[in-house]
Protein backbone atom coordinates (compact mmCIF):
# COMPACT_ATOMS: atom_id res chain seq x y z
CA UNK A 1 0.00 0.00 0.00
CA UNK A 2 1.39 3.73 -0.89
CA UNK A 3 2.19 5.36 2.19
CA UNK A 4 4.03 8.51 2.91
CA UNK A 5 7.26 8.42 4.12
CA UNK A 6 9.39 11.06 6.30
CA UNK A 7 12.67 11.03 6.75
CA UNK A 8 14.83 11.13 9.38
CA UNK A 9 12.62 10.06 12.57
CA UNK A 10 14.00 12.23 14.87
CA UNK A 11 16.73 15.24 14.43
CA UNK A 12 18.54 16.60 17.39
CA UNK A 13 19.94 19.93 16.62
CA UNK A 14 21.13 23.17 18.12
CA UNK A 15 19.53 26.31 18.16
CA UNK A 16 20.23 28.73 15.74
CA UNK A 17 21.20 25.74 13.27
CA UNK A 18 19.18 25.40 9.90
CA UNK A 19 17.67 22.03 9.55
CA UNK A 20 15.52 20.27 6.26
CA UNK A 21 12.84 17.42 7.35
CA UNK A 22 12.22 15.12 4.12
CA UNK A 23 9.46 13.67 2.69
CA UNK A 24 8.40 11.62 0.24
CA UNK A 25 4.70 11.99 -0.60
CA UNK A 26 2.49 9.73 -2.43
CA UNK A 27 3.50 9.02 -6.08
CA UNK A 28 0.32 10.12 -7.61
CA UNK A 29 -0.81 13.01 -5.29
CA UNK A 30 -0.87 16.48 -5.96
CA UNK A 31 -1.34 18.27 -2.67
CA UNK A 32 1.87 18.41 -0.36
CA UNK A 33 0.98 19.68 3.44
CA UNK A 34 3.05 20.60 6.36
CA UNK A 35 1.78 20.21 10.36
CA UNK A 36 3.50 20.06 13.12
CA UNK A 37 2.78 18.75 16.84
CA UNK A 38 4.10 20.26 20.09
CA UNK A 39 4.19 17.84 22.88
CA UNK A 40 0.88 17.84 24.39
CA UNK A 41 -0.78 20.50 21.93
CA UNK A 42 -2.86 19.83 19.03
CA UNK A 43 -1.64 19.09 15.38
CA UNK A 44 -1.78 22.28 13.22
CA UNK A 45 -1.18 23.43 10.36
CA UNK A 46 1.54 24.96 8.77
CA UNK A 47 1.68 24.98 4.65
CA UNK A 48 0.27 23.05 1.71
CA UNK A 49 1.44 23.44 -1.43
CA UNK A 50 0.85 22.65 -5.07
CA UNK A 51 2.00 23.31 -8.59
CA UNK A 52 4.91 23.62 -7.10
CA UNK A 53 3.88 27.07 -4.97
CA UNK A 54 2.70 27.38 -1.69
CA UNK A 55 -1.05 27.64 -1.67
CA UNK A 56 -2.01 27.89 1.57
CA UNK A 57 0.10 28.67 4.93
CA UNK A 58 -0.31 29.66 8.37
CA UNK A 59 0.71 32.25 10.99
CA UNK A 60 2.80 29.69 12.16
CA UNK A 61 5.18 29.10 8.57
CA UNK A 62 6.96 32.69 9.12
CA UNK A 63 10.14 33.63 7.19
CA UNK A 64 12.26 31.22 8.99
CA UNK A 65 9.92 28.17 6.98
CA UNK A 66 10.10 27.41 3.49
CA UNK A 67 8.87 24.42 1.21
CA UNK A 68 10.46 22.82 -1.94
CA UNK A 69 9.88 19.97 -4.13
CA UNK A 70 13.46 19.86 -5.21
CA UNK A 71 12.60 16.43 -7.71
CA UNK A 72 9.77 14.50 -8.88
CA UNK A 73 9.22 12.70 -5.57
CA UNK A 74 10.90 14.16 -2.20
CA UNK A 75 9.41 17.13 -0.22
CA UNK A 76 11.04 18.87 2.29
CA UNK A 77 10.38 21.96 4.75
CA UNK A 78 13.93 23.99 6.10
CA UNK A 79 13.48 26.00 9.17
CA UNK A 80 16.54 28.67 8.81
CA UNK A 81 17.71 29.27 12.27
CA UNK A 82 15.73 26.61 14.98
CA UNK A 83 14.40 28.18 18.25
CA UNK A 84 13.81 25.76 21.03
CA UNK A 85 10.02 26.49 20.28
CA UNK A 86 10.33 24.86 17.19
CA UNK A 87 10.91 21.26 18.91
CA UNK A 88 8.13 19.09 17.63
CA UNK A 89 6.79 16.05 15.98
CA UNK A 90 6.27 17.26 11.87
CA UNK A 91 4.38 15.39 9.97
CA UNK A 92 4.23 15.28 6.35
CA UNK A 93 1.04 14.68 4.26
CA UNK A 94 -0.12 14.19 0.84
CA UNK A 95 -3.85 14.14 -0.86
CA UNK A 96 -5.04 13.79 -4.53
CA UNK A 97 -6.96 16.34 -4.49
CA UNK A 98 -7.50 19.68 -1.60
CA UNK A 99 -10.91 19.46 -0.25
CA UNK A 100 -13.12 16.51 -0.68
CA UNK A 101 -10.39 14.13 0.22
CA UNK A 102 -8.47 12.67 2.69
CA UNK A 103 -5.03 13.36 3.61
CA UNK A 104 -2.54 10.58 4.22
CA UNK A 105 -0.05 11.15 6.73
CA UNK A 106 3.59 10.21 7.57
CA UNK A 107 5.12 9.02 10.16
CA UNK A 108 6.67 11.99 11.60
CA UNK A 109 9.72 13.80 12.40
CA UNK A 110 10.68 14.33 16.04
CA UNK A 111 12.59 17.48 16.10
CA UNK A 112 14.29 18.31 19.31
CA UNK A 113 16.15 21.57 19.68
CA UNK A 114 18.63 22.11 22.17
CA UNK B 1 -13.00 29.58 10.13
CA UNK B 2 -12.80 26.10 11.57
CA UNK B 3 -13.21 24.40 15.16
CA UNK B 4 -12.94 21.33 16.56
CA UNK B 5 -14.11 20.35 20.61
CA UNK B 6 -13.29 17.01 21.53
CA UNK B 7 -14.69 17.35 25.03
CA UNK B 8 -12.85 14.33 26.77
CA UNK B 9 -9.09 14.22 27.11
CA UNK B 10 -8.86 11.01 27.97
CA UNK B 11 -11.12 7.77 28.15
CA UNK B 12 -10.52 4.32 30.19
CA UNK B 13 -12.92 1.46 29.68
CA UNK B 14 -12.82 -1.97 29.90
CA UNK B 15 -11.96 -4.31 27.45
CA UNK B 16 -15.14 -5.37 25.11
CA UNK B 17 -17.09 -2.46 26.25
CA UNK B 18 -18.56 -0.16 24.17
CA UNK B 19 -16.72 3.30 23.93
CA UNK B 20 -17.90 6.97 22.38
CA UNK B 21 -15.28 9.40 21.72
CA UNK B 22 -17.28 12.95 21.44
CA UNK B 23 -16.44 15.31 18.48
CA UNK B 24 -17.82 18.90 18.08
CA UNK B 25 -17.24 21.32 15.40
CA UNK B 26 -17.91 25.21 14.67
CA UNK B 27 -17.90 26.46 10.80
CA UNK B 28 -19.76 28.65 9.07
CA UNK B 29 -19.28 26.70 5.50
CA UNK B 30 -20.03 22.96 4.91
CA UNK B 31 -17.26 20.78 6.28
CA UNK B 32 -15.51 17.49 5.86
CA UNK B 33 -14.74 15.40 8.78
CA UNK B 34 -12.22 12.88 9.71
CA UNK B 35 -10.88 11.21 12.35
CA UNK B 36 -7.47 9.79 12.55
CA UNK B 37 -6.01 7.22 15.57
CA UNK B 38 -2.34 7.59 16.73
CA UNK B 39 -0.47 4.53 18.12
CA UNK B 40 1.94 5.26 20.29
CA UNK B 41 5.08 6.37 18.72
CA UNK B 42 3.72 6.25 15.09
CA UNK B 43 2.40 8.79 12.92
CA UNK B 44 -1.55 9.33 11.99
CA UNK B 45 -3.76 7.00 10.50
CA UNK B 46 -6.80 7.47 8.95
CA UNK B 47 -9.63 5.86 10.84
CA UNK B 48 -12.73 7.33 8.84
CA UNK B 49 -14.11 9.95 6.82
CA UNK B 50 -17.82 11.95 5.87
CA UNK B 51 -17.15 13.98 2.52
CA UNK B 52 -20.96 13.40 1.61
CA UNK B 53 -23.69 10.91 1.62
CA UNK B 54 -25.09 8.88 4.22
CA UNK B 55 -24.28 10.37 7.89
CA UNK B 56 -23.07 6.81 9.09
CA UNK B 57 -19.40 6.21 8.01
CA UNK B 58 -17.65 2.75 8.29
CA UNK B 59 -14.04 3.04 9.24
CA UNK B 60 -11.34 0.48 9.99
CA UNK B 61 -10.91 -2.06 12.91
CA UNK B 62 -14.95 -1.94 13.44
CA UNK B 63 -15.28 1.92 13.94
CA UNK B 64 -18.06 3.83 13.42
CA UNK B 65 -18.94 7.90 13.44
CA UNK B 66 -22.52 9.65 12.83
CA UNK B 67 -22.15 12.89 11.07
CA UNK B 68 -24.96 15.02 12.79
CA UNK B 69 -25.03 18.77 10.85
CA UNK B 70 -27.50 20.24 13.69
CA UNK B 71 -25.60 19.13 16.55
CA UNK B 72 -22.57 19.82 14.20
CA UNK B 73 -21.02 16.64 16.12
CA UNK B 74 -19.37 13.56 14.38
CA UNK B 75 -19.01 11.36 17.47
CA UNK B 76 -16.76 8.19 16.95
CA UNK B 77 -18.15 4.39 18.36
CA UNK B 78 -17.26 0.83 18.59
CA UNK B 79 -19.13 -1.74 20.72
CA UNK B 80 -16.16 -3.82 21.68
CA UNK B 81 -12.99 -2.38 22.22
CA UNK B 82 -9.89 -4.07 22.21
CA UNK B 83 -6.88 -3.81 24.32
CA UNK B 84 -4.95 -2.82 20.82
CA UNK B 85 -7.09 -0.13 20.82
CA UNK B 86 -5.61 1.58 23.07
CA UNK B 87 -4.08 4.98 21.41
CA UNK B 88 -4.83 8.55 21.09
CA UNK B 89 -7.70 9.68 18.69
CA UNK B 90 -8.40 12.89 16.69
CA UNK B 91 -10.95 14.42 15.11
CA UNK B 92 -10.14 16.63 12.36
CA UNK B 93 -12.58 19.02 10.15
CA UNK B 94 -11.74 20.70 6.59
CA UNK B 95 -14.22 23.91 5.77
CA UNK B 96 -13.52 26.37 3.36
CA UNK B 97 -9.54 25.87 2.38
CA UNK B 98 -7.58 22.89 2.43
CA UNK B 99 -6.25 22.82 5.92
CA UNK B 100 -7.61 20.13 8.28
CA UNK B 101 -8.20 22.25 11.71
CA UNK B 102 -7.44 19.51 14.49
CA UNK B 103 -9.13 18.44 17.78
CA UNK B 104 -6.82 17.95 20.92
CA UNK B 105 -7.30 14.43 20.74
CA UNK B 106 -8.35 11.96 23.22
CA UNK B 107 -6.75 9.33 24.68
CA UNK B 108 -8.52 5.76 24.93
CA UNK B 109 -7.32 3.50 27.40
CA UNK B 110 -8.45 -0.31 27.04
CA UNK B 111 -7.47 -2.02 30.19
CA UNK B 112 -8.39 -5.73 30.70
Amino acid sequence: EPEVTQTPSHQVTQMGQEVILRCVPISNHLYFYWYRQILGQKVEFLVSFYNNEISEKSEIFDDQFSVERPDGSNFTLKIRSTKLEDSAMYFCASSVWARNTEAFFGQGTRLTVV
Amino acid sequence: AQSVTQLDSQVPVFEEAPVELRCNYSSSVSVYLFWYVQYPNQGLQLLLKYLSGSTLVKGINGFEAEFNKSQTSFHLRKPSVHISDTAEYFCAVKGGSEKLVFGKGTKLTVNP
